[in-house]
């Protein structure tokens, strides 16, 4: 159980155009996801936290208009990257917490989409 | 605010030695801690967590890791490393009462030597 899914896993885009990241919760519901950067051979950055139905929450540094959160239903959130450049070029990870798993603060790891921009 | 830091970027080990990897943090509330790994190319498995109860939690592949609040730890230990234990692992915390983010620490890369 707790399964995260992301699509898709690596994706190559030119300068200039958008790109759409999926990450779904398959076997429970979320009313919460994260979205995460990694840089290589580094750790991983909260880039905002997402709850369905409502915006979503950026942390400081995170320009909101370049990383379109969107979270419309309790098993699917997307993040889209717009006029990607290519210093957006990352492994962008997310995490969804499930509502039974709010006590425990365990979030579910998705596998990770590479996106490379030329 | 949490945070984390772990000793060590890249720690080596024998085939069959012991693993330990150093994780310490700060939290200004009972903290949540979790450790995770991380393969090539791939999302986080989590290993284990603590949140509440026994200080020494068991994980999965046989790894273990003990709480100590005096310490501020959370190192983690598996008493014999296996060539599949190579990757990255990284320490996180979470502010246990009303915190929901993580804080993972940078990371450290784990090296098994035949």
């Amino acid at each position: 159980g707790a399964v995260v899914s992301q699509h898709p896993s690596r994706v190559i885009c030119k300068s200039g155009t958008s790109v759409k990241i999926e990450c779904r919760s398959l076997d429970f519901q979320a009313t919460t996801m994260f979205w995460y950067r990694q840089f290589p051979k580094k750790s991983l950055m909260l880039m905002a936290t997402s709850n369905e139905g409502s915006k979503a929450t950026y942390e400081q540094g995170v320009e909101k208009d370049k990383f379109l959160i969107n979270h419309a239903s309790l098993t699917l959130s997307t993040l889209t990257v717009t006029s990607a450049h290519p210093e957006d070029s990352s492994f962008y990870i997310c995490s969804a917490r499930g509502d039974t798993h709010r006590l425990t603060y365990e979030q579910y790891f998705g596998p990770g989409t590479r996106l490379t921009v030329t | 605010a949490q945070s984390v830091t772990q000793l060590g970027s890249h720690v080596s080990v024998s085939e069959g030695a012991l693993v330990l990897l150093r994780c310490n943090y700060s939290s200004s509330v009972p903290p949540y801690l979790f450790w995770y790994v991380q393969y090539p190319n791939q999302g986080l498995q989590l290993l284990l967590k603590y949140t509440t109860g026994a200080t020494l939690v068991k994980g999965i592949n046989g790894f273990e890791a003990e709480f100590k609040k005096s310490e501020t730890s959370f190192h983690l230990t598996k008493p014999s490393a296996h060539m599949s234990d190579a990757a990255e692992y990284f320490c996180a915390v979470s502010e246990g009462n009303y915190g929901q983010n993580f804080v993972f620490g940078p990371g450290t890369r784990l090296s098994v030597l035949p």
